[in-house]
């Protein structure tokens, strides 16, 4: 299974500013993936990260808010522009990866955000 | 899109055996995964299955799929105080997870 690191691991933000969450990962890595965990909610994709192009978003997350860079095949950044105490959230990072007999989709430990 | 239910929460004694269902709509999904998330932790995943197996043990995890109501569930025997965590399944669609809407599962002494 791959490693996934996560920094920072949590923050406290002010309304307004911006915070770039970074994800690495201990092995190259085709698709990599960015979530949102709203408080007690489940988990929503917010982006595909890929490399060598500009990511896909899914429907209600726009690249303004959400830039994400893909640099390499182990490594990518998320940030949360203008924040707004509705972007309190955790933000996971995601990578595919196989494990034998099939695609198998690991998480990091996740960036625990509250704007205030 | 995909809707994937689970019942909000489940509460059991420490050696009883756990069962946390699954419904989905979208019969498509190669892969159907389980998800546990520990307090204050990321997403740990606990065991998958593929469309066209019915049953996979693994351990004290068995997971169940009936394809034709749309159902998974995950069986969790000799339940610990360990396994308190939120757990979430998964089905895999056009190139992305689909997660439901988790199960609390509480194990009391």
């Amino acid at each position: 299974s791959a490693v996934i690191s996560q920094k920072p691991s949590r923050d406290i933000c002010q309304r307004g500013t911006s915070l770039t969450i970074q994800c690495q990962v201990d092995s190259q890595v085709t698709m990599m993936f960015w979530y949102r965990q709203q408080p007690g909610q489940s988990l929503t994709l917010i982006a595909t990260a890929n490399q060598g192009s500009e990511a896909t978003y899914e429907s209600g997350f726009v690249i303004d808010k959400f830039p994400i860079s893909r640099p390499n095949l182990t490594f990518s950044t998320l940030t949360v522009s203008n924040m707004s105490p509705e972007d309190s959230s955790i933000y996971l990072c995601s990578v595919e990866g196989t494990s034998g007999i099939g695609e198998t989709q690991y998480f990091g430990p996740g960036t625990r955000l509250l704007v205030l | 899109g995909e809707d994937v239910e689970q019942s909000l929460f489940l509460s059991v004694r420490e050696g009883d055996s756990s069962v946390i269902n699954c419904t989905y709509t979208d019969s498509s999904s190669t892969y159907l995964y389980w998800y546990k998330q520990e307090p204050g932790a990321g997403l740990q995943l606990l065991t998958y299955i593929f469309s066209n197996m019915d049953m996979k043990q693994d351990q004290r995890l068995t997971v169940l799929l009936n394809k034709k109501d749309k159902h998974l569930s995950l069986r969790i025997a000799d339940t610990q105080t360990g396994d308190s965590a939120i757990y979430f399944c998964a089905l895999k669609g056009f190139q992305k997870l689909v997660f439901g809407t988790g199960t609390r599962l509480l194990v009391s002494p």
